[in-house]
């Protein structure tokens, strides 16, 4: 079982739709989560972290569930600007840390 | 402030010559990684330095892949002898401790 893993998708909605993205993890020490964004040939670019409690930022909310070991994205009403993939990123702590990059998964909203 | 900054951010060399890639990472960060990624392809981790040790060197490919670190700030990283198959874009990010990392523009790499 691979570390990191996401559903490569594409995810293709509509303007306006919600859509949700899942992440699990194998490594019950991991400790730190994240969510990045990566435009076609461009870097990544931190997205928001997640915490335990869950956080939201304007259409965007993650949430964690440790239990279950996975971590999900939430975009409400899409824009043609949030096309893109969408990277999950678990950190372990111990002496260094080094963040897991999932494979990413696609989204297209289209008009 | 600055972000992490890598240079050449296009490099275009032959097969079988050496490169050399440069990684200028956030002031006070004291993490540094490097990662490669091919066209279509996820994120490969390369090698990670805390400070100017490198305690996991276990991505590199080959030995023709090194890298250090100087005064816990500036990074290189040498591909010797390279190869077709070495062409990708090369990242470098960098983090304090265990909070995300910033990434740098990359470095296109096209081996001929």
């Amino acid at each position: 079982r691979k570390e990191v893993e996401q559903d490569p998708g594409p995810f293709n909605v509509p303007e306006g739709a919600t859509v949700a993205f899942n992440c699990t993890y194998s490594n019950s020490a991991s400790q730190s989560f994240f969510w990045y964004r990566q435009d076609c040939r461009k870097e990544p670019k931190l997205l928001m972290s997640v915490y335990s409690s869950g956080n939201e930022d304007g259409r965007f909310t993650a949430q964690l569930n440790r239990a279950s070991q996975y971590i999900s994205l939430l975009i409400r009403d899409s824009k043609l600007s949030d096309s893109a993939t969408y990277l999950c990123v678990v950190t372990r702590t111990g002496g260094s840390y080094i963040p897991t990059f999932g494979r990413g998964t696609s989204l297209i909203v289209h008009p | 402030g600055a972000g992490v900054s890598q240079s050449p951010s296009n490099k275009v060399t032959e097969k079988g010559k050496d490169v050399e890639l440069r990684c200028d990472p956030i002031s006070g960060h004291t993490a540094l990684y490097w990662y490669r990624q091919s066209l279509g392809q996820g994120l490969e981790f390369l090698i990670y330095f805390q400070g100017n040790s490198a305690p996991d060197k276990s991505g590199l490919p080959s030995d023709r892949f090194s890298a250090e670190r100087t005064g816990g700030s500036v990074s290189t990283l040498t591909i010797q002898r390279t190869q077709q198959e070495d062409s990708a874009v090369y990242l470098c990010a960098s983090s304090y401790s265990n909070q995300p990392q910033h990434f740098g523009d990359g470095t296109r790499l096209s081996i001929l």
